[in-house]
């Protein structure tokens, strides 16, 4: 079966302050890992995949298989960034993503 | 490009009653699929429809729920005598086509309340 876990629900940081979101999964096969980012009243939004190695808003995230982990971090955190944020994993089918419950992140000024 | 556009947005309903979510996918897409986030929980896949085609269901509950993309015209989510545990946030996403490396782009939710 397929399980991510977030196990922080909420995360506060100061701005300039370094941010790490954690994700764990358990999947027994080749996973693809993501994810997704919802600021305040707006709609779910892929941040990134794993697969595509990049970092988007300065956000990077490294899948540790060895781990299996795909923490999301930034160095430097700015107060736009104030969301919730979502891993998500793919197990073979694009479509059928599994979700984390979710990690508020507040970083204050 | 509008985005994936749901309504309503929010929906009250008693309990009893049916509830209807539409779905309108963006521009081009033509694979739907419908999520479902009950409080405190992540969003959990129900089903994947392509035009008049169901294609996976196997996260739909098995009584009072049934969706449908038709040729014509927005896919709906129908959830017949709602009762308590039907509250949540229903989100419906859309892609292109299906497979590794094709995005999912999600609306922005249509939050049922049961009362």
């Amino acid at each position: 079966a397929q399980r991510v876990t977030q196990p922080e629900k909420l995360l506060s940081v100061f701005k300039g302050a370094p941010v790490e979101l954690k994700c764990n999964y358990s999947y027994s096969g080749s996973p693809e890992l993501f994810w997704y980012v919802q600021y305040s009243r707006q709609r779910l939004q892929l941040l990134l995949r794993h697969i595509s190695r990049e970092s988007i808003k300065g956000f990077t995230a490294d899948l540790n298989k060895g781990e299996t982990s795909f923490h999301l971090k930034k160095p430097f955190a700015q107060e736009e960034d104030s969301a919730m944020y979502y891993c998500a994993l793919s197990g073979g089918s694009n479509y059928k993503l599994t979700f984390g419950k979710g990690t508020l992140l507040t970083v204050n000024p | 490009n509008a985005g994936v556009m749901q309504n309503p947005r929010h929906l009250v309903r008693r309990r009893g009653q049916e509830a209807r979510l539409r779905c309108s996918p963006m521009k081009g897409h033509s694979h739907v699929y419908w999520y479902r986030q009950l409080p405190e929980e992540g969003l959990k896949f129900m089903v994947y429809l392509q035009k008049e085609n169901i294609i996976d269901e196997s996260g739909m509950p098995k009584e009072r729920f049934s969706a449908e993309f038709p040729k014509e015209g927005p896919s709906i989510l129908r959830i017949q005598q709602v009762v308590r545990g039907d509250s949540a946030a229903y989100f419906c996403a859309s892609s292109q086509s299906e497979g590794s490396g094709n995005t999912i782009y999600f609306g922005e939710g249509s939050w049922l309340t049961v009362v």
